[in-house]
């Protein structure tokens, strides 16, 4: 099975920072990476798929990037609407495997 | 518009069953895998089980895997997971997920609003 490791597990930033974050794969899944946001009681929300495509109608604050093993969501400029939590997904192959999931919290 | 809707939840035994269903409008149902994905309280995701659009290609989590049974009605655009044997750490908030390919893996692009199932005596 592949094991996506995510880090950091929480940070606390303010509105306006930039904020990386990222997932690392056990072993190479090529672009098989989807990026979701979680808000409390919420349904995740697709942020990036395929590694770095941006989904249709999310800000362009939020990009993605990386292949093979490292991956990176970095969300530009922070907004108030942003502290969620943030979950990398392995779409290359079954088991599917989440990231343990980071979660932003207003500093 | 992609809705999902789950249903189903509830509290159960230990050892007890249910099924979950989750009805699904807004596209066309019989060309995309459906997956459920739980999340105990407090915690990460976990993916649970997927089926390919003509139900030939289905995959479980080591976790439910005997235990759990996923199967869809492309005549009734609906998907559903029988859940026996249930154990205390089944208990989570469940989603169902679309991936929009029809064998597809992971490619999850819509989600519903989760369906809370709790085991405890």
């Amino acid at each position: 099975d592949i094991q996506m490791t995510q880090s950091p597990s929480s940070l606390s930033a303010s509105v306006g920072d930039a904020v990386t974050i990222t997932c690392r794969a056990s072993q190479d899944i090529g672009n098989g990476l989807g990026w979701y946001q979680q808000k409390p009681g919420k349904a995740p929300e697709r942020l990036i798929y395929d590694a770095s495509s941006l989904q249709s109608g999310v800000p362009s604050r939020f990009s993605g990037s990386g292949s093979g093993t490292e991956f990176t969501l970095t969300i530009s400029s922070l907004q108030p609407e942003d502290f969620a939590a943030y979950y990398c997904l392995q779409h290359n192959r079954y088991p599917l495997t989440f990231g343990g999931g980071t979660k932003v919290e207003m500093k | 518009e992609v809705q999902l809707v789950e249903s189903g939840g509830g509290l159960v035994k230990p050892g007890g069953s249910l099924r979950l269903s989750c009805a699904a409008s807004g596209f066309i149902f019989n060309t995309c895998t459906l997956n459920w994905v739980r999340q105990a309280p407090g915690r990460g995701l976990e993916w649970v089980s997927s089926i390919s659009s003509s139900g030939t290609h289905i995959y479980y989590a080591e976790s439910v895997k005997g235990r759990f049974t996923i199967s869809r009605d492309n005549a009734k655009n609906s998907v559903q997971l029988q859940m026996n044997s249930l154990r205390a750490e089944d208990t989570a908030v469940y989603y169902c997920a679309r991936d929009p390919r029809g064998a597809g893996t992971g490619f999850l692009d819509s989600w519903g609003q989760g369906i809370l199932v709790t085991v405890s005596s």
